[in-house]
């Protein structure tokens, strides 16, 4: 069966410095990979994925992700924080072992401070 | 196109009431999922749907069931509401319901339960 362990619960930097979200996968099979970010009251919206393609994945407002099979990790990763970055972000690991299509980690706060 | 839509947005019951969910999916996307949101347990699976049939189940009461028309507009249904079922309810669409396809949210209905 697929888990995905998000190995931060609360992250915090500085406005201009480097971020981090660390993400570790389980699965059986070849997985897909998300990262899906949610900020205060409203939904979930999709900053990247990999689905077996390149293992270098680019996103949305700056974000990246890389796909390390051998470490089966998939961190996130943005050179410079900006303060509307601050959000909760969900990685997710999906693959066709499992009956639950869709596996949520528990969730990283990014604080990004002024 | 329109995103996911969601009604209501609020909703506030007492306990042993029943409550109906609605999500509109993205026109053309045929599944819908439902997940279930508390700070304590983070995202859940509640089910999916796909051509009106429930094809997933997260491992939630009977208390929780769903169905899906024809036009692919889904509601779920709480029957005899407890104080742990206030939460954020969150929709999903995505055209097949494949494992690497994306799933587009919508901003969820958020339930209180006095």
């Amino acid at each position: 069966a697929q888990s995905v362990t998000q190995l931060d619960s609360h992250v915090s930097v500085s406005e201009g410095t480097p971020v981090l979200l660390r993400c570790n996968y389980s699965s059986s099979y070849s997985p897909s990979l998300f990262w899906y970010v949610q900020h205060p009251n409203k939904g979930l919206q999709l900053l990247l994925k990999y689905t077996s393609a390149a293992t270098l994945v680019k996103g949305i407002n700056g974000f990246e992700a890389e796909f390390k099979k051998s470490e089966t990790s998939f961190h996130l990763t943005k050179p410079s924080a900006h303060m509307s970055d601050a959000a909760e972000y969900f990685c997710v690991v999906s693959d066709l072992s499992g009956t639950y299509k869709y596996i949520f980690g528990t969730g990283t706060r990014l604080k990004v401070l002024a | 196109k329109a995103g996911v839509t969601q009604t209501p947005r609020y909703l506030i019951k007492t306990r042993g009431q029943q409550v109906t969910l609605s999500c509109s999916p993205i026109s053309g996307h045929r599944s819908v999922s439902w997940y279930q949101q508390t700070p304590g347990q983070g995202l859940q699976f509640l089910f999916e749907y796909f051509s009106e049939t429930q094809r997933n189940k997260g491992n939630f009461p009977g208390r929780f069931s769903g169905r899906q028309f024809s036009n692919s507009r889904s509601e779920m249904n709480v029957s005899t509401l407890e104080l742990g079922d206030s939460a954020l309810y969150l929709c999903a669409s995505s055209p097949e319901g494949l494992n690497w396809e994306t799933q587009y949210f919508g901003p969820g209905t958020r339930l209180l339960v006095l």
